[in-house]
């Protein structure tokens, strides 16, 4: 079935510092991709998505690109701040119309000022 | 416009119990769809209700079930309550056409099964 991976453990990193989050994903026909994020205490947020493959999303200084070749939809950001501290979810939907998200483990960010 | 709100937000129950958690969604969002979050296994889907009628339907016992009104709220039931249903239950709202599948979630009812 459809899948997502994310790099494995948390991410530490000091302020101003290049933030980047690997993220896989298995699955058949053309999903759509979605970076959520999770501040403590809070539900889910979308950060940014993307629906077909070369589409690049971006929000708040946050990238990333549907790699289809490589199946991939990393995020990056060029300088982190602290505020972005939080736990970064990858995601898939299958097709549109179908609203079932498989989620992958989720990254715990943590800036260090 | 208000966003997706869950009620309550906190719960505590014991085991063999039934609880029913409440999700009020986006005005104009006629999808609803539910996920459990707990540290060893994530996000996992639970159900997802269009119109009324349950659309998808996750890997979860028949403990955990659902319904949608036609104000387009939803409820989701678990009963018989173990240990092991503690976890923070999300709710999602969408508009479910064919130009958007974004999903917009609630905070979420933290569930605590003693």
């Amino acid at each position: 079935g459809d899948s997502v991976t994310q790099m494995e453990g948390p991410v530490t990193l000091s302020e101003e510092a290049f933030l980047t989050i690997n993220c896989t994903y298995t699955a058949t026909g053309y999903p759509s991709l979605f970076w959520y994020v999770q501040y403590p205490g809070e539900g889910l947020q979308l950060l940014l998505k993307a629906t077909k493959a070369d589409d690049k999303g971006s929000n708040k200084g946050f990238e990333a690109t549907y790699r289809k070749e490589t199946t991939s939809f990393h995020l990056e950001k060029g300088s982190v701040q602290v505020s972005d501290s939080a736990v970064y979810f990858c995601a898939l939907s299958p097709a549109y119309g179908n609203n079932r998200l498989a989620f992958g483990k989720g990254n715990q960010v943590v800036v260090i000022p | 416009k208000a966003g997706v709100t869950q009620t309550p937000r906190y719960l505590i129950k014991t085991r063999g119990q039934q609880v029913t958690l409440s999700c009020s969604p986006i005005s104009g969002h006629r999808s609803v769809s539910w996920y459990q979050q707990t540290p060893g296994q994530g996000l996992q889907f639970l159900f997802e209700y269009f119109s009324e009628t349950q659309r998808n339907k996750g890997n979860f016992p028949g403990r955990f079930s659902g319904r949608q009104f036609s104000n387009s709220r939803s409820e989701m039931n678990v009963s018989t309550l173990e240990l092991g249903d503690s976890a923070l239950y999300l709710c999602a709202s969408s508009l479910a056409d064919r130009d958007s599948n974004e999903q917009f979630f609630g905070p979420g009812t933290r569930l605590t099964v003693l």
